[in-house]
């Protein structure tokens, strides 16, 4: 059963970075065939879908969020990291991170349980 | 960029009734739509990939339907369970794109 788990500081300053990191158990990022998402809601909002990240390295990014987002990868470690730089009390949020199939297509069937980020003076 | 619109954003129903939510994009993306569950606290759950396929150990009383540009989730016959916001997701591109969100409510 593969498993994802964020981690990372719950609070973060304004104009700081914001750096998480999902933890994938159960399956290995290196053996390819999904895309790794980071996803965010915003309190008592919607979801966002804020980039992906292959095995090899190769990113895409929401435009909105692009500027401003860098997701990497750390298969020794079964890892992928989201850094989001210059926040605002605008990218208070629980973040996601997500598995999504590329071959067989069907989107989000796992999630990590979510952390909550807190931008905050 | 493709728009994905939900409606209506919220509704009320009885137990037993049947529920529809329509999702509609403002470009055809085919069949690549899928629906999610979110409970109050909870992490989003799949239901419903390609349109119309259901996610391994989803109740039968979920369905899709739906290609091109309007899709629709309806649940059957609605269960106190079952209360939670549906959200539909494209993803016929490499920009993945969520709805609004339906909430649901047992009247």
């Amino acid at each position: 059963q593969v498993q994802l788990q964020e981690s990372g500081p719950g609070l973060v300053k304004p104009s700081q970075t914001l750096s998480l990191t999902c933890t994938v158990s159960g399956g290995s990022i290196s053996s390819g065939g999904y895309y790794w998402s980071w996803i965010r809601q915003h309190p008592g909002k919607g979801l966002e879908w804020i980039g992906y990240i292959y095995y090899s390295g190769s990113t895409y990014y929401n435009p909105s969020l692009k500027s401003r987002v860098t997701i990497s990868v750390d298969t020794s470690k079964n890892q992928f990291s989201l850094k989001l730089s210059s926040v605002t009390a605008a990218d208070t949020a629980v973040y996601y991170c997500a598995r999504e199939g590329i071959a067989a297509r069907r989107g989000f069937d796992y999630w990590g349980q979510g952390t909550l980020v807190t931008v905050s003076s | 960029d493709i728009q994905m619109t939900q409606s209506p954003s919220s509704l009320s129903a009885s137990v037993g009734d049947r529920v529809t939510i329509t999702c509609r994009a403002s470009q055809g993306i085919s069949n690549y739509l899928a629906w999610y569950q979110q409970k109050p606290g909870k992490v989003p759950k799949l239901l419903i990939y390609a349109a119309s396929t259901l996610q391994s150990g989803v109740p039968s009383r979920f369905s899709g339907s739906g290609s091109g540009t309007d899709f629709t989730l309806t649940i059957s016959s609605l269960q106190p369970e079952d209360v939670a916001t549906y959200y539909c997701q494209k993803y016929n591109s490499a920009l993945l794109t969520f709805g609004g969100g339906t909430k649901v409510e047992i009247k």
